[in-house]
């Protein structure tokens, strides 16, 4: 994928993880970055979106930033439930695109 | 109450054609960018074609270019997506999903599922 994310994180249950996501000038350095939850079977949930903002009833246990031509998500007090796949966007050019994916187990 | 319902999937053999639906309520198009994303299995999300809020497609992923046909219908607030010459690379469930800001895709239908195989 043209943003790389690393394939799996794992943590402990009430622990914090972070979820990287690099990429280049032509997508992450000039544009904003989206985080989506996607559970099996489920359509995907917006969690982040413009870098850091968070939808009403995202709990603030999620946050984003971003610097450079990399974006970070930020998991706090991890709960069972969110064991899923993540995943960050951000447009390139004039579409868009997503990371590959990281898999979160929370042990 | 917004939606977003996705239908059309369906079992098609190689080199054929489908056409999948995305029926909006509680919102109008008209006011929305509007993305279509897939999902092969065991794979990540692609984003494969992004619809501005006039319906005029602005941009296709190179897998879909020149196979995949977006349309929109006001009367009946839904998008379209002709999909045609499709390969078992084409197997997915298929999304859409409504841009709320840059990218920021709030909304997204439950997914249909595109099966190309003989």
């Amino acid at each position: 994928s043209v943003l790389t994310q690393p394939p799996s994180v794992s943590a402990a249950p009430g622990q914090k993880v972070t979820i990287s996501c690099s990429g280049s000038s032509s997508n992450i350095g000039n544009n904003y970055v989206s985080w989506y939850q996607h559970l099996p079977g489920t359509a995907p949930k917006l969690l982040i979106y413009d870098n850091n903002k968070r939808p009403s009833g995202i709990p603030d246990r999620f946050s984003g930033s971003k610097s450079g031509t990399s974006a970070t998500l930020g998991i706090t007090g991890l709960q069972t439930a969110d064991e899923a796949d993540y995943y960050c966007a951000t447009k390139d050019y004039s579409g868009g695109v997503f990371g590959g994916g990281t898999k979160l187990t929370v042990l | 109450q917004v939606h977003l319902v996705e239908s059309g999937g369906d079992l098609v053999k190689p080199g054929g054609s489908l056409r999948l639906s995305c029926a909006a309520s509680g919102f109008a198009l008209s006011g929305y960018y509007m993305s279509w994303i897939r999902q092969a299995p065991g794979k990540g999300l692609e984003f494969i074609l992004y619809i501005s809020n006039s319906g005029e497609a602005i941009y296709y992923a190179d897998s879909v270019k020149g196979r995949f046909i977006s349309s929109r219908d006001s009367a009946s607030n839904s998008l379209y997506l002709q999909l045609n010459r499709l390969s078992p690379d084409d197997t997915s469930v298929y999304y859409c999903a409504r841009d709320f800001s840059n990218l920021g895709l709030d909304l997204w239908g439950q997914g249909t599922l595109v099966t190309v195989s003989s």
